[in-house]
């Protein structure tokens, strides 16, 4: 099946550093990518979407300069937190789908999550 | 406004009890497509199930069975026999933007505790 891979799965950082996390997909092509910000005992609040070889779109409240996202291939996003702070502690899970072959239910045409990146800045 | 309210947010059993968490969602598109994902302690999100708008049958799969009443907008998850490894934070989720199936709206969650 489709898999998603996250990396790191925790980082911790001094604040005022900024951190990068990366997406891949490792066994389908990836034409959106989705990030998703979820604080402790909440639920998980869609950031930004990542179509390959554009520009994210940012949900509202999502600072884009902030929270800078690429997506330069079919198998790889990255998400930067740029100068980060405490409030900026969280877990960040990427998702992605492949959606040109959307219609036929493939594998990867199933929203495929990844295991998530636990972020610590002190 | 799209919306999904799970308004369980923290259900305790003892093992082997049948458990339901309910999700309704609100949503003016007619086609959209619904979710249900297990969030164990150690983080990642485990797909659980995927149902379209025009597929009400009700599906089961070993200890887990949803039902889809569109007439109630509710997709409710029902855990036969729950054992101590079903504990977790289940979500439910709706898609936005109608048939997309990647941006999703997420329920708050329901803490399930499965105790021996």
């Amino acid at each position: 099946g489709a898999v998603v891979s996250q990396h790191p799965s925790w980082v911790i950082c001094k604040s005022g550093t900024s951190v990068k996390i990366e997406c891949r997909s490792l066994d389908f092509q990836a034409t959106t990518m989705f990030w998703y910000r979820q604080f402790p005992k909440q639920s998980l609040m869609l950031m930004a979407t990542s179509n390959e070889g554009s520009k994210a779109t940012y949900e509202q409240g999502v600072e884009k300069d902030k929270f800078l996202i690429n997506h330069a291939s079919l198998t790889l996003s990255t998400l930067t937190v740029t100068s980060a702070h405490p409030e900026d502690s969280s877990f960040y899970i990427c998702s992605a789908i492949n959606l040109r072959g959307a219609g036929t239910f493939s594998g990867a045409n199933v929203l495929t999550f990844g295991a998530g990146s636990r972020l610590t800045v002190l | 406004a799209q919306k999904v309210t799970q308004a369980q947010t923290e259900i305790s059993v003892v093992e082997k009890e049948d458990v339901t968490l309910d999700c309704v969602y609100e949503t003016r598109d007619t086609t959209y497509y619904l979710f249900w994902y297990k969030q164990p302690p150690s983080g990642e999100l485990v797909f659980l199930i995927r149902r379209n708008s025009f597929d009400e049958q009700n599906e089961i799969s070993g200890r887990y069975s949803w039902n889809f009443q569109k007439s109630t907008s509710s997709f409710n998850f029902t855990i036969t026999a729950s054992q101590v490894v079903d504990s977790a934070v289940y979500f439910c989720a709706l898609s936005r933007n109608g048939g997309s199936q990647g941006n999703l709206i997420f329920g708050k969650g329901t803490k399930l505790s499965v105790k021996p």
